[in-house]
């Protein structure tokens, strides 16, 4: 059964044309992270919720917002796609971490939207 | 801020060769995860590391944290095809639940 769904897979828009790509998890679990990755590199985190607090990266762009409605959905907005953010755009999920030496939980990742800027 | 190197970036390997990748943190890490991502797939979980000097295995896979916590590797032995694919490591420092990936390293297997 799918965890994290993300719609649409494949996403085309228009240079400027502003996008919403979705989110949803069924595991209940209180933290959402939105992660850029451009071809052969690495995720790279644009934020996170955690529960309904947003934790924006320092380097993550203005164009970029997003809105955590409930628990079970998280969006990311690009209000302004430029040639540069086609890239895939990977949600991921995890619980509430227990600090310290103490295991994190792990990070669930859903199957991505690969967006395409035209 | 916290970082995460991995190498090497690529690796050919003959199917039946071993293959191992390397993760290394400019701070100690709370505990570092391993992902899998296969070719047009996303990251799969593969395991988590937390104690100093750990050491897990997982069928051909050798999993082992270093002893100061800034380092850790990936071993595979006796590749098969279906290894292919890009190995992320992962960590977090101390009360962070955020993960600082690797840039991973992309094993390719020649059957």
């Amino acid at each position: 059964d799918a965890m994290v769904i993300q719609n649409p897979r494949y996403q085309v828009t228009q240079f400027g044309k502003p996008v919403t790509l979705s989110c949803s998890q069924t595991l209940n679990h209180n933290v959402m992270y939105w992660y850029q990755q451009k071809s052969s590199q690495a995720p790279k985190l644009l934020f996170h919720y955690y529960d309904k607090d947003f934790n924006n990266e320092a380097d993550t762009p203005d164009n970029f917002q997003s809105r955590r409605p409930n628990t079970s959905f998280c969006f990311l907005d690009i209000r302004s796609p430029g040639l540069g953010d086609a890239a895939m755009y990977l949600c991921a999920t995890s619980r509430e971490l227990i600090t310290g030496d103490r295991a994190q939980e792990t990070q669930y990742f859903g199957p991505g939207t690969r967006l395409l800027v035209l | 801020g916290q970082q995460v190197m991995q190498i090497p970036q690529y690796q050919h390997v003959q199917e039946g060769e071993d293959f191992t990748t390397y993760c290394n943190s400019s701070t100690t890490l709370s505990n570092i995860q391993w992902y899998k991502q296969r070719p047009g797939g996303h990251p799969v979980f593969l395991i988590q590391l937390v104690k100093s000097g750990e050491v897990k295995k997982q069928k051909r896979l050798t999993f082992q944290f270093g002893e100061a916590k800034k380092n850790s590797s990936l071993h595979i032995t006796a590749t098969q095809t279906t290894d292919v694919g890009t190995y992320f490591c992962a960590g977090s420092g101390a009360g962070s639940y955020q993960l600082t990936f690797g840039k991973g390293t992309k094993l390719s297997v020649i059957p």
